[in-house]
């Protein structure tokens, strides 16, 4: 079954602290993984995919292959930063599979 | 360039009646999608089409749902009869031409429908 799974509904940090947003997926080929941002009354944009191997905004994310995770990460996180943040799996069928989302709250 | 554009932003109906979403896509973006988010939950795809022809519709309830992209450009979504289940928001996407392009999907500010 291809499935992607965000285990925390709600993650609150307080500014500065390290932010870890996980992600697993089950999917037997060669996954493409991608993480959107939806900040509030905005719409869902692209945060980054891991073919690229980017930071953007501060957050990074590996794939690893052998755990099946996707985890987005940010050393400092900022009250900006609060927003609903949702991991998406690519499949070969050519849709893009949403994992339930995550939101982030970062408290002054 | 212009964004994806949905409309009505909001929509509140009874259970039985019908229902019509539009979209337009961003100039030139040949694939398009409808998702459906549940309050909670991530959005799930519904149909996708490519120009005017549907790739995969096989997320659709086409007992109360259909979907149509004329010309290629602007797609509506329909429900009729509506349920109270369908209450949700209703995302439309565009991508020129799939999920192998840089930016991945532009998403539209959706229309949240109530059914009561």
């Amino acid at each position: 079954a291809q499935r992607v799974t965000q285990p925390e509904k709600l993650l609150s940090v307080f500014k500065g602290a390290p932010v870890e947003l996980k992600c697993n997926y089950s999917y037997s080929g060669s996954p493409e993984l991608f993480w959107y941002v939806q900040y509030s009354r905005q719409r869902l944009q692209l945060l980054l995919r891991h073919i690229s191997r980017e930071s953007i905004k501060g957050f990074t994310a590996d794939l690893n292959k052998g755990e099946t995770s996707f985890h987005l990460k940010k050393p400092f996180a900022q009250e900006e930063d609060s927003a609903m943040y949702y991991c998406a799996l690519y499949n070969q069928g050519g849709k893009l599979i949403f994992g339930q989302g995550t939101e982030l709250s970062v408290k002054p | 360039e212009a964004g994806v554009a949905q409309s009505p932003r909001y929509k509140i109906i009874e259970k039985r009646q019908s229902v019509a979403f539009w979209c337009n896509p961003i100039s030139g973006h040949a694939t398009l999608y409808w998702y459906q988010q549940i309050l909670g939950q991530g959005p799930k795809l519904l149909i996708q089409f490519q120009n005017n022809g549907v790739v995969d519709d096989s997320q659709l309830p086409k007992d109360r749902f259909s979907a149509e992209r004329l010309k290629g450009v602007d797609s509506t979504l329909k429900i009729q009869p509506a349920k109270l289940e369908d209450s949700a928001v209703y995302l439309c996407a565009s991508s020129p031409r799939g999920m192998r392009d840089e930016g991945g999907y532009t998403f539209g500010s959706g229309t949240r429908l109530t059914v009561v």
